[in-house]
This record gives C-alpha cells, structure tokens and sequence, in this order.
C-alpha cells in the first residue's frame, strides 16, 4: 500500500516558469513533510521540510503548502531555471522522526532553457 | 568533508553469488541508513543503525540480505545469494544524531543478469 503517492510523474516547465509537484498522504499521524531533490548520479538531498503546524514554508525560489484537512501538500517552485532540473521526491513520516520516512515515488522535472 | 562514501560506485554480478556493499558515513555521524531505490517502488528504508546498533531492520526484504555496522565509520550491507530481482541502486546516508538532517552517499548501482 502506498502510503504517500506523488503526481505528476513527469513535469516539463519552461525556464521562468513555475514547477508544481503534489503529494497526498493517507496517515493522518504523518508529521514531518519534506521533500528531496535528486541529480543524475547522486543521491537524494534535503531540499525543504514542513511541520504541519503552518500552512506554508519559503525558502528562496521553493514553496511548501501544506493542507492539512485534505491530507496534502505540495512544492511549488518559482522562476524554475535549467538548474533545477532533476527528480524529486516528496516524504512523510511519524513522531518527527526522519529516519523511517515513506517515500512517494518522485517527479522528473525538466526545465527548458 | 567528503560526505558519505560509498563503493563501488556500479556493480554487476551473476545470479548466485555474493555481493557486499560498503559504506562510510560522515565522521562524527551516529546514525546511519540503507536504502534501496528501483523504479517500481521508490525509496525504500532497508536497515537503521543509532551508534552502530541496528534499531529497525524491518525494511530487509528477506534472508539473504544482512547488514553490519562493526564501527562507527564503517558499514555493509551483503545480499547472498544475489537474484536479478535485487537489481537497483542501494544508498547509504548518515545523520549526526536522530531526527535531523540525511545525507546520502552517491549509491551503489546494482546489476545482477
């Protein structure tokens, strides 16, 4: 059973646009959100998190929201530049714990110059 | 610092035989992860060691995988004997203590024909 799933699985943004990745969860306990960008060859890394006492987190060009009645949350990425390009993969997890965090199944994100 | 090392980088074996993964993380860093990632399933949480202790190993999807933590700057995880369904690529990330921040190796890319 999947317990986060991830839509879409592939996004093509033109560069200045903006980039809009959704997740949706089922365990109402989840309460540590964050999201993870991932390169060619590399492995994944923290990108931004939220806890789900606000509904929304900024960091730079990089949004969180978070609704908490519809058990969602999103990324929202402005001014999407090449840069960007890359997979990632939103997650979820209990007692603010990271170390057992469900995975969704990731977006690839492609930014066109 | 260079960051959680992982060898080797790819790997490709036969069916039946043995194959041992190897990781170092982070000096000063407690807590330590493998991951598995393919495809079809995403991310996915093998084993957690907390001071070289494995805390959870729930994740190990069945015998013939087992992992090891002698040290604090050394772990590995083996599968014995390999099948192609074990095909994929294998993180390891590390944390300087619980609920904080991973940091994963570039990963192990895993082949077996």
């Amino acid at each position: 059973q999947q317990q986060v799933k991830q839509s879409p699985q592939s996004l093509i943004v033109q560069k200045g646009g903006i980039s809009i990745i959704n997740c949706a969860y089922e365990n109402t306990a989840f309460d540590y959100f964050p999201w993870y960008q991932q390169f060619p060859g590399k492995g994944p890394a923290l990108l931004i998190a939220i806890r789900p006492d606000v509904s929304e987190k900024k960091e730079g060009r990089f949004t969180i929201s978070f609704n908490k009645s519809a058990k969602q949350f999103s990324l929202h990425i402005m001014d999407s530049q090449p840069g960007d390009s890359a997979t990632y993969f939103c997650a979820a997890s209990i007692g603010s714990s990271n170390y057992k965090l469900t995975f969704g199944k990731g977006t690839l994100l492609t930014v066109n110059p | 610092d260079a960051g959680v090392i992982q060898s080797p980088r790819h790997e490709v074996t036969e069916m039946g035989q043995e194959v041992t993964l190897r990781c170092k993380p982070i000096s000063g860093h407690n807590s330590l992860f493998w991951y598995r990632q393919t495809m079809m399933r995403g991310l996915e949480l093998l084993i957690y060691f907390n001071n070289n202790v494995p805390i959870d190993d729930s994740g190990m999807p069945e015998d013939r995988f087992s992992a090891k933590m002698p040290n604090a700057s050394f772990s590995t995880l083996k599968i014995q004997p390999s099948e192609p369904r074990d095909s994929a690529v294998y993180f390891c990330a590390s944390t300087p203590q619980e609920n904080t921040e991973a940091f994963f190796g570039q990963g192990t890319r895993l082949t077996v024909v």
